[in-house]
């Protein structure tokens, strides 16, 4: 299986803070790679696909880039609506997901 | 809209079998991938498998011993078994929808609609 691993696990910021997650494949997933936002208690949702396509109805503050092996989640400005858990997916192949990274009021 | 929906007892007793089924409103699960996840109380995601339309199964290898998915197409639902559960089973279930778009550059393959999720717990 592809692991996936996201840094950090956790971060603190402030609305209005450009906020930067990634995520590293253990081998090369070229641009297969999905972004999701989980609040408590809810199903995740679909933030990024194909690595840069940004899902319909999601705000355009959110964007995703890289290659390879190594991706980014950026959200331009942070609302305060966006604190949550991010977590990353390859669909490479069979599908696998990151730890996840908590965006936490500072 | 596409609504999913999961539904099966929510405690089960080591070394039983786990079963739920998950209901599809707003589309025909005669297309695309149906998918289960998981999720353990404080912890991330959990791919355990999914089943297309034709029947065709994938599953995590991490689990692919004790689990069987299936569709009923006339009941627009399809279903889970985890057998010989332990504690570590303990988990949000949720039944999700696997879309794919071959026809793009990199293929398209997300989980675009879920389920709310149920959580099954195993205790006796």
């Amino acid at each position: 299986d592809i692991q996936m691993t996201q840094s950090p696990s956790s971060l603190s910021a402030s609305v209005g803070d450009r906020v930067t997650i990634t995520c590293r494949a253990s081998q090369s997933i070229t641009g297969y790679l999905n972004w999701y936002q989980q609040k408590p208690g809810k199903a995740p949702n679909l933030l990024i696909y194909a690595e840069s396509r940004l899902q319909s109805g999601v705000p355009s503050r959110f964007s995703g880039s890289g290659s390879g092996t190594d991706f980014t989640l950026t959200i331009s400005s942070l609302q305060s609506e966006d604190f949550a858990t991010y977590y990353c997916q390859q669909c490479y192949s069979n599908p696998t997901f990151g730890q996840g990274t908590k965006v936490e009021i500072k | 809209q596409v609504q999913l929906q999961e539904s099966g007892p929510g405690l089960v007793k080591p070394s039983e079998t786990l079963s739920l089924t998950c209901t599809v409103s707003g589309d025909s699960i005669s297309s695309y991938y149906w998918s289960w996840i998981r999720q353990p109380p404080g912890k991330g995601l959990e791919w355990i498998a999914y089943i297309y339309y034709t029947g065709r199964t994938n599953y995590n290898p991490s689990l692919k011993s004790r689990v069987t998915t299936s569709l009923d197409t006339s009941k627009n639902q399809f279903s889970l078994k985890l057998s010989s559960v332990t504690a570590a089973d303990t988990a949000v279930y949720y039944c999700a929808r696997y879309y794919y778009d071959d026809t793009t550059y990199p293929h398209e393959y997300y989980f675009d609609y879920w389920g709310q999720g149920t959580l099954v717990t195993v205790s006796s």
